[in-house]
Formats: structure tokens, sequence, C-alpha cells
């Protein structure tokens, strides 16, 4: 079965500063996906960035850019100039490609950004 | 397009009540999904589904029921509602129910805080 672990309860940055989230995840698959969603005080889950495991590159939005490090299986988020909006909830999640994938979270890492 | 929506968006019930959390999108996806939240448990899958008459559990469905007659709504049942049912339940829908990619994204419905005293 998949798991996915981020070891970061919670975490603090300045405003403007970067900041990095830790994810790990294991599995025996090859072909798989992975993402970060972010939940603010809203409620509503965002996805801020996806990864092919296929892919060598790392995956980047605007601020948003990942560490993909296939053979270790770690997938980290990294935001640079952290703005006060980028508060939330940020969620690690794993899916299998193929016909049977589903969604398998993290537990999460709550980020606060301090002016 | 209203995206997935979900109803009610807070709802108390009492232990051994019954009753129906409504999903429904308009994006004319195959995919569809129930997952729960709970404080330090991230988000948890209860049962999804892959196209109309088609269902499947998923980590936790012990409890739940589901049921999918049409493309456009998923509606999760309690049958008999117990306080460990106590969480905040996310609907989600994507294009694809066979095909699993990175760019099949899912989106999620803005959730239902559900209380069982």
């Amino acid at each position: 079965a998949q798991t996915v672990t981020q070891s970061q309860p919670e975490m603090s940055v300045q405003e403007a500063e970067t900041v990095t989230l830790s994810c790990t995840y294991d599995t025996s698959e090859n072909n798989y996906y992975l993402f970060w969603y972010k939940q603010p005080p809203s409620r509503q889950m965002i996805l801020v960035i996806r990864q092919e495991a296929y892919k060598q590159q790392n995956a980047t939005e605007n601020r948003f850019s990942v560490n993909f490090q296939k053979a270790a299986k770690s997938f980290s988020l990294k935001i640079s100039d952290s703005q006060l909006g980028d508060t939330a909830m940020y969620f690690c999640a794993f899916m299998t490609g193929g016909s049977q994938g589903n969604l398998i979270f993290g537990k999460g890492t709550k980020l606060s950004v301090k002016p | 397009n209203a995206g997935v929506t979900q109803t009610p968006k807070f709802q108390v019930l009492k232990t051994g009540q019954s009753m129906t959390l409504q999903c429904a999108q308009d994006m004319n996806h195959e995919y569809m999904s129930w997952y729960r939240q709970d404080p330090g448990m991230g988000l948890r899958l209860i049962h999804y589904s892959v196209g109309a008459g088609i269902t499947d559990q998923g980590e936790v469905p012990n409890g739940y029921n589901v049921s999918r007659s049409t493309t456009e709504d998923f509606p999760l049942r309690l049958l008999s509602a117990a306080p460990s049912q106590t969480s905040v339940y996310f609907c989600a829908s994507s294009y694809s129910g066979l095909v699993r990619s990175a760019y099949n994204e899912q989106f999620f419905g803005p959730g239902t805080r559900l209380t069982v005293l």
C-alpha cells in the first residue's frame, strides 16, 4: 500500500522569505503522480503544483517549485517570496497511474507566513 | 459553470439519525469521490465512482453508502450517524474515470462540516 508522510506538522516563515515543506512517499509502482494542495482557512482545496514521476525535470508554478527525488521517494515544495496569502495547510498527495489510482494524502503541514 | 457543489455546508445530527450529503458537478466529469478530513489525519477516501452506475470503496467506507445514478450527482448516505463520523466531508470530481494522469485534475467542492452528538 502506498503511504505519504509529511514530517512537519507546523512551520512558519517571514514574509518575502523562502520556505521548504517536506514530503516522502512509499510505493512499489513506477507510474505515478505527485501533487501539492493548499487549503486556506476558507477550507477550499486548491491544486498548487503537480509532478509526473517519469519526468526528471522538477515542476515549477510561479513562486512554487518542487524538488523531486525519485530514488529517495521525496517530493518537497519550495515557496519563494512568501506572501501572507500563502498561510494555509499544505497537503502532499500521491496517485498511481492506470485505472485504479486514487489520491492518497499526507497529514498536512500548517504554514504560517508572518509579516 | 458552478463546478462542484455540496449541500449542506453545516449539519448537526444526533447519534442514530440518518442523512444524505449531496454532491453535484456540472462539468460532465466521469470520476467522483468522497473524502473525510479529520484533524491531523489529512483527507481519506471514503467511496469513489468512475462513472454512472459504478461505485467502489475507498480507505474508510464503513458507515457510509453511495450510489451514482447520474453523471452529475454522487450523494453520500449516513444510515445511522455515530460521533466518530464527526468530520469535514469533501466531494471531488475529475474528467476521466478510467485514465489517471497528473492532468486529470480533481476539483474539490467547498466541504460539509458534520457534527454528530
